[in-house]
C-alpha cells in the first residue's frame, strides 16, 4: 500500500482554508491525521473509521472519499499555529502504520 | 506525564561507528515501532514490538537492530554506521489489542533524533 500526499507545500495566508489529500493504492483499513509541528514528533488530529463520516475536531474536519481509497483534511479560518508538516497514515495489516510524505503548511501573518 | 523519551536528542558519528538510540515510554504501551524520517520521503518504519520479547521488520530494517526486554523500553541499534543512515529517528509506542481497537489507537511519537553520519 502507498499513501500519496498532495500537495506537497502550501503556503497560506492567516484566516484562509486549507484543504489537504492523501489517496491509497488500496482500500483505507482505518486512517489518521496527524500533525508535526518543528523539532518535535507527529501528533495524532483526527481518526477515520467509517466511509463517509464527517469527524472534526475545532477548526479541523476529515472525511474519507466515497471508494475509501481517497480522504481529506481541511483546516478553516487558519491561524500562525497550523504551521507544520501534515501526514496522512494508515495500519497496512501485519501491525504496521504507514505514512505518507506530508504536506508542509506555511501561514502567512 | 512524560509520554515518550528518546536520547540523545542530536548524534553526530562517523562512518563504522556503532551506538545506540534509547526510546522509554511510561504509558503502559505494548505496542513500540522506530522510524526514520528523510525530506520528501514522509516516516518509513524501521522495526516494531508487540510487547517484551517479541520484535519483527518494518520497511527499512537493514542496517539496524532491535530487543525488547522490558515494555517500557525499546532501543535502536545502528551496528556500523553509515552516511545513508542520517535521519531523524522516532519511537512511537500506542495500545496493542486485537481487532479495531488497537488498529484505531494512535501512535504517541518522542521529539526525535537528529543524526548525523559522516
Amino acid at each position: 500500500q502507498l499513501l500519496e500526499q498532495s500537495p506537497q507545500f502550501l503556503s497560506i495566508q492567516e484566516g484562509e482554508n486549507l484543504t489537504v489529500y492523501c489517496n491509497s493504492s488500496s482500500v483505507f483499513s482505518s486512517l489518521q491525521w496527524y500533525r508535526q509541528e518543528p523539532g518535535e514528533g507527529p501528533v495524532l488530529l483526527i481518526a477515520l473509521y467509517k466511509a463517509g463520516e464527517l469527524t472534526s475536531n475545532g477548526r479541523l474536519t476529515a472525511q474519507f472519499g466515497i471508494t475509501r481509497k481517497d480522504s481529506f483534511l481541511n483546516i478553516s479560518a487558519s491561524i500562525p499555529s497550523d504551521v507544520g508538516i501534515y501526514f496522512c497514515a494508515d495500519w497496512t495489516g501485519g501491525f504496521k502504520t504507514i505514512f505518507g510524505a506530508g504536506t508542509r503548511l506555511f501561514v502567512k501573518a | 506525564n512524560a509520554g515518550v523519551t528518546q536520547t540523545p536528542k542530536f548524534q553526530v558519528l562517523k562512518t563504522g561507528q556503532s551506538m545506540t538510540l534509547q526510546c522509554a515510554q511510561d504509558m503502559n504501551h505494548e505496542y513500540m515501532s522506530w522510524y526514520r524520517q528523510d525530506p520528501g520521503m514522509g516516516l518509513r518504519l524501521i522495526h516494531y514490538s508487540v510487547g517484551a520479547g517479541i520484535t519483527d521488520q518494518g520497511e527499512v530494517p537493514n542496517g539496524y537492530n532491535v530487543s525488547r526486554s522490558t515494555t517500557e523500553d525499546f532501543p535502536l541499534r545502528l551496528l556500523s554506521a553509515a552516511p545513508s543512515q542520517t535521519s531523524v529517528y522516532f519511537c512511537a509506542s500506542s495500545y496493542f489489542g486485537t481487532g479495531k481497537a488497537w488498529r484505531n489507537s494512535p501512535l504517541h511519537f518522542g521529539n526525535g533524533t537528529r543524526l548525523t553520519v559522516t
